[in-house]
């Protein structure tokens, strides 16, 4: 079974950039996660879909990041412009159920490591 | 403000012996659970969990423990092995589908 699959795995661009990373969660899931790992604040939830909707998008740090789930199969994660504090590893998550429940745990992709130079 | 928080950013155990990680939290309304392990390089895996009406949970050389009260909880693992060696995460959620992790404590087997 292929597992949530991120891309891309490495992002290096110049700040003022659009970035636009990449996820296809685990087919039959019907939740989907945003987050940001930093060493300061660890895992950071950022938005979360349920059946392609957002549901909760408190945790998008402000307006230069967006996100997008068109479909079951497919979100993105958009940060325009991009700037220096953004570096940090994105991770998608997605699990069976509604919200975050542990009951139903998440499965991770393999994250996307973004350095905003 | 940090509600989940792992007070050690890191840990160095020998083989064979007890791992002890902690987690403290600070919402009330958190009922459930969790820990994930996190490889370099790879994205975090379940690893288990435990519900607020429980106090121990144990799946083989992993149990966690809960102490309500005290809003603590902490993962043993024995016997620590090599390839246990990873970052180990924290979580906590609330019915309202809040859920909350720590920032991480890297945990180091020696052989």
């Amino acid at each position: 079974d292929a597992g949530v699959i991120q891309s891309p795995r490495h992002e290096v661009t110049e700040m003022g950039q659009e970035v636009t990373l990449r996820c296809k969660p685990i087919s039959g899931h019907n939740s989907l996660f945003w987050y940001r790992q930093t060493m300061m604040r660890g895992l950071e939830l950022l938005i979360y879909f349920n059946n392609n909707v957002p549901i909760d998008d408190s945790g998008m740090p402000e307006d230069r990041f967006s996100a997008k789930m068109p479909n079951a199969s497919f979100s993105t994660l958009k940060i325009q412009p991009s700037e220096p504090r953004d570096s940090a590893v994105y991770f998608c998550a997605s699990s069976f159920g509604l919200g975050q429940r542990a009951n139903r745990p998440q499965h991770f992709g393999d994250g996307t490591r973004l350095s905003i130079l | 403000d940090q509600q989940v928080k792992q007070n050690s950013p890191s840990l160095s155990v020998q083989e064979g012996r007890i791992s002890i990680l902690n987690c403290d939290y600070t919402n009330s309304m958190f009922d459930y659970f969790l820990w994930y392990k996190k490889y370099p390089a790879e994205g975090p895996t379940f690893l288990i969990s435990i519900s607020s009406i429980k106090d121990k949970n144990e799946d083989g050389r992993f149990t966690v423990f809960l102490n309500k009260s005290a809003k603590h909880l902490s993962l043993h693992i024995v016997p620590s092995q090599p390839g246990d060696s990873a970052v180990y995460f924290c979580a906590a959620s609330a019915s309202n589908n809040d859920m909350r992790f720590g920032a991480g404590t890297r945990l180091t087997v020696k052989p």
